[in-house]
């Protein structure tokens, strides 16, 4: 079975540009999240998905980032404009939709942003 | 809001030496918790868990972490720890109202031959 993947694995755009990551979960997780880890700093949510609604995005910094995950496969998450704070190595995880709150989440490898 | 604290940042050992990785995290109420590794190059994999039920968990690789409520605490220890240890660990915790993780600021262990 395939692991949750990631594209592109780095970037480095300038300030101002638009960059645009994209995560594929394990296929049937309806569970997808978002996080990002700054400089060496905590692992921190970003937003999640149920199927191809934002259950919650609460973690998102700014209006600079917008997430889709049309027709609920698939997801990305797009930097308008990018600024230099913003760059980190963000991470897509996914887990099964199950009725309790025992789901385990599994990792991508992370695309890693730098911000010029 | 709820924080994750490890309280070693860098960790050095000798090869079969044993490892205890502290965690500490402040939320009161019930929560799920997780011990992550990232090894060299490689994405962040699942060691173990604890949901519900016996406090102490065993893992992969010779893993085990105790969950002691009335510290808040969920440590991670491995009696003997190998080179291929070598990796960062991240605590992490969710409360059982929502399903982000919430990370500590993660242990890099490096295990000396």
């Amino acid at each position: 079975e395939a692991g949750v993947t990631q594209f592109p694995s780095h970037s480095v755009i300038e300030k101002g540009q638009t960059v645009t990551l994209r995560c594929d979960p394990i296929s049937g997780h309806d569970n997808l999240y978002w996080y990002r880890r700054v400089m060496g700093k905590e692992i921190k949510f970003l937003l999640h998905f149920v199927k191809e609604s934002k259950q919650d995005e609460s973690g998102m910094p700014n209006n600079r980032f917008l997430a889709e995950r049309t027709g609920g496969t698939y997801s990305t998450l797009k930097v308008q404009p990018a600024e230099l704070e913003d760059s980190g190595v963000y991470f897509c995880a996914s887990s099964q939709l199950t009725s309790g709150r025992t789901d385990t989440q599994y990792f991508g490898p992370g695309t890693r942003l730098t911000v010029l | 809001a709820q924080s994750v604290s490890q309280h070693n940042h860098h960790v050095i050992l000798s090869e079969a030496a044993s490892l205890e990785l502290g965690c500490n995290y402040s939320y009161g109420g019930t929560v799920n918790l997780f011990w992550y590794v990232q090894y060299p190059g490689q994405h962040l994999q699942l060691l173990l868990k604890y949901f519900s039920g016996d406090p102490l968990v065993k893992g992969i690789k010779g893993f085990e972490a105790e969950f002691i409520k009335s510290k808040f605490s969920f440590n991670l220890r491995k009696p003997s720890v190998q080179w291929s240890d070598t990796a960062e660990y991240f605590c992490a915790v969710m409360d059982t109202g929502r399903r982000a993780l919430t990370f500590g600021s993660g242990t890099r262990l490096q295990v000396q031959p």
